[in-house]
């Protein structure tokens, strides 16, 4: 069955370090995949996708994602956190319907 | 900018009443979601609707409906609620008919507690 797997429940990391969440996704055709992010008693909000073309997709507030084929895997990425970036982080692939990961929570301390 | 708006923030139900939870999109969409999110289990599809008046399934549609007779609104029913169903639901739209490659926009939430 198609999915997505987000392997770490919770990442903690010191504001100023690099941050890695990381999201694979099951060998199924080619998917389109997503990062999704949701704020304390918030919505998601979109943060970046691959659709095709350049591995390395940039998205919103400094993140970015490196679609890697050979590893099945689509780790999302910015080179230093902040406190702010605190928060659930979801990986979701479209295989027709999006399938969510069971998310990942981002604590960056000061 | 996109805007999903959901109808209430947080419900308190009890078991056996029927539930209405309402989405409005205001960005012309085609696509509408409800999910359900739990924690651990991240979200899950409960129904989708590509078009005005149609539906269809998702994941787990036991024990819910949908209904949408307008563009922008999408209606979640819950007919006899239960406490399985206290979770956070979530709305959600997106650009392009059958098409997944767009991003979908979500809705703050509405937490719902059956007891």
């Amino acid at each position: 069955a198609q999915s997505v797997a987000q392997p770490e429940d919770q990442v903690n990391v010191a504001e100023g370090n690099p941050l890695t969440v990381k999201c694979t996704y099951s060998v199924s055709g080619n998917p389109y995949l997503f990062w999704y992010v949701q704020y304390p008693n918030r919505g998601l909000q979109f943060l970046l996708k691959y659709i095709t073309g350049d591995n390395l997709v940039k998205g919103s507030y400094g993140f970015e994602a490196e679609f890697n084929k050979s590893q099945t895997s689509f780790h999302l990425k910015k080179p230093s956190a902040l406190v702010s970036d605190s928060a659930l982080y979801f990986c979701a692939g479209s295989w027709g319907k999006l399938q969510f990961g069971a998310g990942t929570q981002v604590v960056v301390t000061p | 900018d996109v805007k999903v708006t959901q109808s209430s923030r947080y419900l308190v139900k009890r078991t056996g009443e029927k539930v209405f939870l309402e989405c409005v999109q205001d960005m012309d969409h085609e696509n509408m979601f409800w999910y359900r999110q739990d924690p651990g289990l991240g979200l899950r599809l409960i129904y989708f609707s590509y078009d005005v008046k149609m539906k269809e399934k998702g994941d787990i549609p036991e024990g819910y409906s949908v209904s949408r007779e307008k563009k922008e609104r999408f209606s979640l029913i819950l007919e006899s609620a239960s406490t399985n169903q206290t979770s956070m639901y979530l709305c959600a739209s997106s650009l392009g008919g059958l098409a997944d490659s767009y991003e979908q926009y979500f809705g703050p939430g509405t937490r719902l507690t059956v007891t």
